[in-house]
């Protein structure tokens, strides 16, 4: 069965620093993965998703993320935070092979906090 | 585009009361899930619909909640009577025909006393 593990559920850096925010999958059929993003009293965004093409994908606001199969991870990142990068975060996976289910099995989100 | 439309965007009520939450789909959007997010849970699937049809609805928590899609583009989600426990915020999302992507509406933000 497929599943998400957000490794840490909140985590703080400081503005300039590099954004690390950890995703770990379980499943049974090669998976879609996202990263969706959710401001205070808002819906969530997509950020970025990965649809086994380049493993390296890049998504909005400078973030991007690797799929990397031998550690079944799809962490995101960023080079440089800034303050309008305080949010909660949630990696998602595909149930079923490339999407044929539209249903997403989230993470329990990490809440990034930015420092000036 | 208009995005994902969900109405009301808060609602406080009383314990027993009857509560319905409104979505609007993206035009040409024939998926539509229904999530609810508390504190101690995250981000919960409650009920997904493919073209008007309810694939899954194993997360609807008990028989008090139901779900409707009286049309491709508009669904309803009811919870009779409502209970405190019900106090999380709503949110429904649609995809296209194919598409994995998700598409969040703004939420709606619901408070039983």
């Amino acid at each position: 069965a497929q599943s998400v593990t957000q490794l840490g559920s909140h985590v703080s850096v400081s503005e300039g620093a590099l954004v690390l925010l950890r995703c770990n999958y379980s499943s049974s059929v090669p998976p879609y993965l996202f990263w969706y993003v959710q401001y205070p009293n808002q819906g969530l965004q997509l950020l970025l998703k990965y649809t086994s093409a380049a493993t390296l994908v890049k998504g909005i606001n400078g973030f991007e993320a690797e799929f990397k199969k031998s550690e079944t991870s799809f962490h995101l990142t960023k080079p440089s935070a800034h303050m309008s990068d305080a949010a909660e975060y949630f990696c998602a996976v595909t149930l079923g092979v490339g999407g044929s289910q539209g249903n997403l099995i989230f993470g329990k989100g990490t809440k990034l906090s930015v420092k000036p | 585009d208009a995005g994902v439309i969900q109405s009301p965007r808060h609602e406080v009520t009383e314990m027993g009361q009857e509560v319905t939450l409104r979505c609007k789909l993206i035009s040409g959007h024939n998926s539509l899930f229904w999530y609810r997010q508390t504190m101690m849970r995250g981000l919960e699937l409650l009920i997904y619909f493919n073209n008007n049809v309810p694939i899954d609805d194993s997360g609807m928590p008990e028989d008090r909640f139901s779900a409707k899609m009286p049309n491709a583009s508009f669904s309803t989600l009811k919870i009779q009577p409502s209970e405190p426990r019900d106090s999380a915020v709503y949110f429904c999302a649609s995809s296209p025909t194919g598409q994995e992507t998700q598409y969040f509406g703004p939420g709606t933000r619901l408070l039983v006393l």
